[in-house]
């Protein structure tokens, strides 16, 4: 069973269109992380969220910890190809020290 | 930003040998650092915790003999895969805590990663 689900699994979508990837869990995380990985490269840290309710803008990408901090969604608006890549939430249980990954949402964006 | 490197970034290997990959902080000190598997188009998968100067946390169903770590330095992490069989090849990913983030917030910068291919 997956702790965290990431949906959709796979989007591929016009340049200039806008999307949202949701990552849902029936637990509690004290914080979450997205991550966006490339072909062959390690993830890069986006935007981390702790409180519930939380929103947080980065340029076109917009994040939000949901009120019980058991979900989190990531908004694209006018996505670019350069935003094409694997998009990772992960997620930190209290007192845990370590991150569980989502299962990954894989986007295309074309030219 | 913080540097993670892993070395090598590709490495090809008969069955039966061992391979060690390292994983370097390059200018931070990393008192705990993690490693991955990754399948392609997959999520990543935990392997196991490790802490300078202590025994490494593995995580259920990994086998620690079969994949030893170590964590000597504050800036050096290894992970080797003994015995290596053509069912462990895969992607291997180190990544290093964030020193300022601590055990809530978590946040890691990663590793480029290792392809392993065993024959």
């Amino acid at each position: 069973t997956q702790l965290l689900e990431q949906s959709p699994q796979f989007l591929s979508i016009q340049e200039g269109e806008n999307l949202t990837v949701y990552c849902n869990s029936s637990s509690v995380f004290s914080s979450l992380q997205w991550y966006r990985q490339e072909p062959g490269e390690g993830p890069v840290l986006l935007v981390t969220v702790v409180t519930g309710g939380e929103v947080k803008k980065l340029k076109r990408l917009t994040f939000q910890f949901g009120d019980a901090r058991k979900d989190s969604s990531l908004h694209i608006t006018a996505a670019q190809p350069g935003d094409t890549g694997l998009y990772l939430c992960a997620g930190v249980k209290t007192n845990a020290g370590k991150s569980t990954f989502g299962d990954g949402t894989t986007l295309t964006v074309k030219p | 930003g913080a540097v993670v490197s892993q070395h090598p970034s590709r490495v090809i290997c008969k069955s039966g040998t061992s391979v060690k990959i390292e994983c370097r902080s390059l200018d931070f000190q990393a008192t705990t650092m993690f490693w991955y598997r990754q399948f392609p188009k997959k999520s990543l998968m935990l392997m196991a915790t490790s802490n300078e100067g202590s025994k490494a946390t593995y995580e259920q169903g990994v086998e620690k003999d079969k994949f030893l770590i170590n964590h000597a330095s504050l800036t050096l992490s290894t992970l080797t895969v003994t015995s290596a069989h053509p069912e462990d090849s895969s992607f291997y990913i180190c990544s290093a805590r964030v020193p300022r983030a601590g055990q809530r917030y978590n946040e890691q910068f990663f590793g480029p990663g290792t392809r392993l291919t065993v024959l």
